[in-house]
């Protein structure tokens, strides 16, 4: 069974811009989370979803955003980028919605200029 | 709020020798707790976990048992490889916390581990 997926790997963008990261799930799970992982503050939560609903956010500012489609799949939209969004951005599914089991796709590098 | 605490690090090791994270945790209901390795440039790999107490979790010769009375979940593995090289996290899911819990892991800081031939 295929893993986690992120597209794309690796990015590049200038402060002001926006991006879209793109995470599908392991086939069958219905739960994705998406997290932040820098140096500075280690890895943090971003927001959940569960049947194309958020249930689940973390302290992080309103540029922040996601969404989740009918087949699992999800998005995560960062708008008006600034320096300090640079990290890697993690995604991870698990089976149903009250599985605490996590697999997390290999990320997305994130670097804006 | 939950919180997990790692040892500081970095940790460095001969190949064979043996080893201990430790990991200590703060929850407000009854968590879930599990170890994760990072290997460069990839994402994170569920190692062992464990859902209650005195549960031990084992995998590729890594043990974990969920201490209750001390809230720990230290790491150990009794002789490391090169391979072994990797950061590794400890983090908790504590889902009877409600809502807010939901889809979320809380992660310690992250304990890089150099294992040397």
């Amino acid at each position: 069974k295929a893993g986690v997926t992120q597209t794309p790997r690796y990015l590049i963008k200038t402060r002001g811009q926006q991006v879209t990261l793109s995470c599908s799930p392991i086939s069958g799970h219905r739960s994705v989370s998406w997290y932040q992982q820098t140096p500075g503050q280690g890895l943090q939560f971003l927001f959940e979803y569960f049947s194309e609903t958020q249930r689940n956010k973390g302290n992080f500012p309103g540029r922040f955003s996601g969404r989740q489609f009918s087949n699992s799949r999800s998005e995560m939209n960062v708008s008006t980028l600034e320096l300090g969004d640079s990290a890697l951005y993690l995604c991870a599914s698990s089976l149903v919605d009250y599985s605490d089991t996590q697999y997390f796709g290999p990320g997305t590098r994130l670097t804006v200029l | 709020g939950n919180s997990v605490t790692q040892m500081e690090g970095p940790v460095t090791l001969s190949e064979e020798a043996f080893l201990t994270i430790n990991c200590t945790y703060t929850a407000t209901g009854y968590p879930s707790l599990f170890w994760y390795v990072q290997y460069p440039g990839e994402g994170l790999q569920l190692l062992l976990k464990a859902t209650k107490a005195d549960d031990k979790g084992s995998n590729k010769g890594f043990e974990a048992t969920y201490r209750k009375e001390t809230t720990s979940f230290h790491l150990e593995k009794g002789s490391v490889q090169v391979s072994d090289s990797a950061v590794y996290f400890c983090a908790l899911s504590d889902l009877g916390a409600g809502g807010t819990s939901y889809g979320k892991l809380t992660f310690g800081q992250g304990t890089i581990l150099t294992v040397h031939p």
